[in-house]
Formats: C-alpha cells, structure tokens, sequence
C-alpha cells in the first residue's frame, strides 16, 4: 500500500471548518483512500473513503485531487467533539490485494477544535 | 446493528500468565480482523479472518499468540506467557467484503496491562 504524509497537529475554531490534508504521492491506480478518526481511548471510527471522485457523507467531504496525489478531508462545521487523531490510509480494493487486507494506519494528524 | 464489541475492556495480568480475549463482530460480516496498539502509535495489523479461514498474520504475530474464528462468527486472541511488553490495546474490526468495498469497523478495544 502507498505511503501516506499528514500534519502531525491542527487545530480549529469550533464551528469553522476543519481541512485535514494528505499526501499519497504513490497511489496506485487501484488504490482507495480511507480516513478514519480515534478519540482518546476510543477504538477508530471510520469516516469515508473514495478512488477517484470527491465523496460526502453526513460526517465530512473527501476531496481527491485529479492526480490523486493528495486529499483533504473537510469536516464542515467542527465541534468540540471531532477533536482526535485523523489517519488517512491507502488500500487496494478487496480481491487485488498482495498483502492482505490490511489497515496501514501513520501517526496521523492530532485534531484540536478550540472552543 | 449492535455494532462490534470486545470483552473485557481492561485486563490487568501478571507476567507469565495466559490471556483470552473475545471480539463478536457485526452481525453478517464475512472478515475479522485483529490490531494491536501501543501509546502514541496507530493501530498495527496482527491477522485476520475472512468465515473461519485466518488468512494472514503478520510478524508481529509470534507463536505466543493465537486466534481463532472457529464458525466464522465470533473470534478469540490467546496470549499464552504473556510479558510486559505485551501491554497495549488490542483491537477487533469486521467487514462485510464485497466487489470494491471492504470498509472496516472497528470495536472499543480491551487494553492489556501486563505487570
């Protein structure tokens, strides 16, 4: 799976916001980009995921760049509760792995939101 | 949907004794994955399951450590001689796997504390 480069911090104002980038210069054609989140002692809390084009769903937007290189993730209007680490994770679809099915999780990027 | 679950959350052992953990995933899922992770680090893949086949394991793996999905539903890690270097949260996800998704959901996790 590519590697992937986050932010080690952020923070946000609540209510704003929140843009978490990620670079995965080496994707693969038929590799998906995955974010998820982890609150402090929490297991991870899956987010969205896309291959190519920007997706939305009722927790945040996935914008791809046409190159695929990099992504942001964007969380509309961040609260309190959305602080956590966010990991951006690139994995090829099931049936075209090499090595599994494995999560590769990075350290990810600290998100603060600020009251 | 329940959601995954784990049991127990906390484990406290002494050094040398044998630890089982249980990890019930969503209901019709088809894999089961296994995750360690030690402070300030993210989640790293120690095997999993797709019905009662364990088709990967990772290095991390060592013979000390078992799992099984002995019907494809729930699954049990065994730590056999556990050492204090096993002290860590112990993650369980599930996936219903179909073509070009496999999105992993994962539980609370049970935290090990080996004195």
């Amino acid at each position: 799976d590519a590697k992937t480069t986050q932010p080690p911090s952020m923070d946000c104002a609540e209510g704003r916001a929140a843009n978490l980038p990620c670079n995965h210069s080496t994707i693969s054609g038929n590799e998906y980009v995955y974010w998820y989140r982890q609150i402090h002692s929490q297991g991870p809390q899956y987010i969205i995921h896309g291959l190519k084009n920007n997706e939305t769903n009722e927790m945040a937007s996935l914008i791809i760049t046409e190159d695929r290189k990099s992504s942001t993730l964007i969380l509309p209007h961040a609260t309190l509760r959305d602080t956590a680490v966010y990991y951006c994770i690139v994995r090829v679809a099931p049936g075209e792995e090499t090595s599994g099915s494995r999560l590769t999780f990075g350290e990810g990027t600290q998100l603060t939101v600020n009251p | 949907d329940t959601g995954v679950s784990q049991d127990p959350r906390h484990k406290i052992t002494k050094r040398g004794q044998n630890v089982t953990f249980r990890c019930d995933p969503i209901s019709e899922h088809n894999r089961l994955y296994w995750y360690r992770q030690t402070l300030g680090q993210g989640p790293e893949f120690l095997t999993y399951f797709q019905n009662e086949a364990q088709l990967e394991k990772s290095r991390l793996l060592s013979d000390r450590f078992s799992a099984e999905r002995p019907k494809g539903s729930f699954s049990t890690l065994e730590i056999q001689r556990t050492e204090q270097g096993d002290s860590a949260m112990y993650l369980c996800a599930s996936s219903l796997v179909t073509w070009g998704s496999d999105t992993q959901y994962f539980g609370p996790g049970t935290r090990l504390t080996v004195l």
